[in-house]
């Protein structure tokens, strides 16, 4: 079985550039999360989808994120336009339940903001 | 607002000894997990604890869901460099989403 797919690995930009980061979800795993894990720190939850629907997006800086799961499938999370403080790892995640059960984890994107 | 605080944060130990490190909060979970990360990859499910007192095995990794369902801890019998990782807690309760702990980051030296 295909794992969560995520790219690119590795981003490294200028302050108020823009990034996406893209995410393909294990087959049949109708939810799927982006968490923002800074250096030294857990995951945190940027958004929650349950097939193309969002479920939780307290967390996301709405001015300059931004994510879409258009066909309840892969997903692309955009950042327009970044600050420092954005750097960090991006994990994507799916789980075929909702709120419970085990999360199935991307190797992630890791972004430098310079 | 949920947190999960975890300790300690930093932990380097010798092969062979043992070590316990913990997940503590002020809210009740209806359930616990616990993910191990290793540098460059994400985070892997260990466990998943629900009953309150629950004790899980894993060979030489133990798992322990507190009484009142706000806790947890693990604990490692003689420890090998391939335990090295971070190790992170997880609560969800009901409807709400699944909490992080900031991690205890786990050095095992040969």
């Amino acid at each position: 079985e295909a794992g969560v797919a995520q790219s690119p690995r590795y981003k490294i930009i200028e302050k108020r550039q823009s990034v996406a980061f893209w995410c393909n979800p294990i087959s049949g795993h109708a939810t799927l999360y982006w968490y923002q894990q800074i250096l030294g720190q857990g995951p945190k939850l940027l958004i929650q989808f349950q097939n193309n629907g969002v479920v939780d997006d307290s967390q996301l800086p709405k001015d300059r994120f931004s994510a879409e799961r258009l066909k309840g499938v892969d997903s692309t999370l955009k950042i327009q336009p970044a600050k420092l403080e954005d750097s960090a790892v991006y994990l994507c995640a799916s789980s075929f339940y909702r709120n419970t059960g085990e999360l199935f984890f991307g190797e992630g994107s890791r972004l430098t903001v310079l | 607002t949920q947190l999960l605080e975890q300790s300690p944060q930093f932990l380097s130990i010798q092969e062979g000894e043992n070590l316990t490190v913990y997940c503590n909060s002020s809210s009740v979970f209806s359930s616990l997990q616990w993910y191990r990360q290793e540098p460059g990859e994400g985070p892997v499910l260990l466990v998943t604890v629900v009953t309150g007192g629950e004790v899980k095995k894993l060979k030489r990794l133990t798992f322990q869901f507190g009484d009142a369902r706000k806790d947890s801890s693990l604990h490692i019998t003689a420890a090998q460099p391939g335990d090295t990782g971070l190790y992170l807690c997880a609560g969800a309760s009901g409807a709400q989403k699944l909490v992080f702990g900031q991690g205890t980051r786990l050095t095992i030296n040969p």
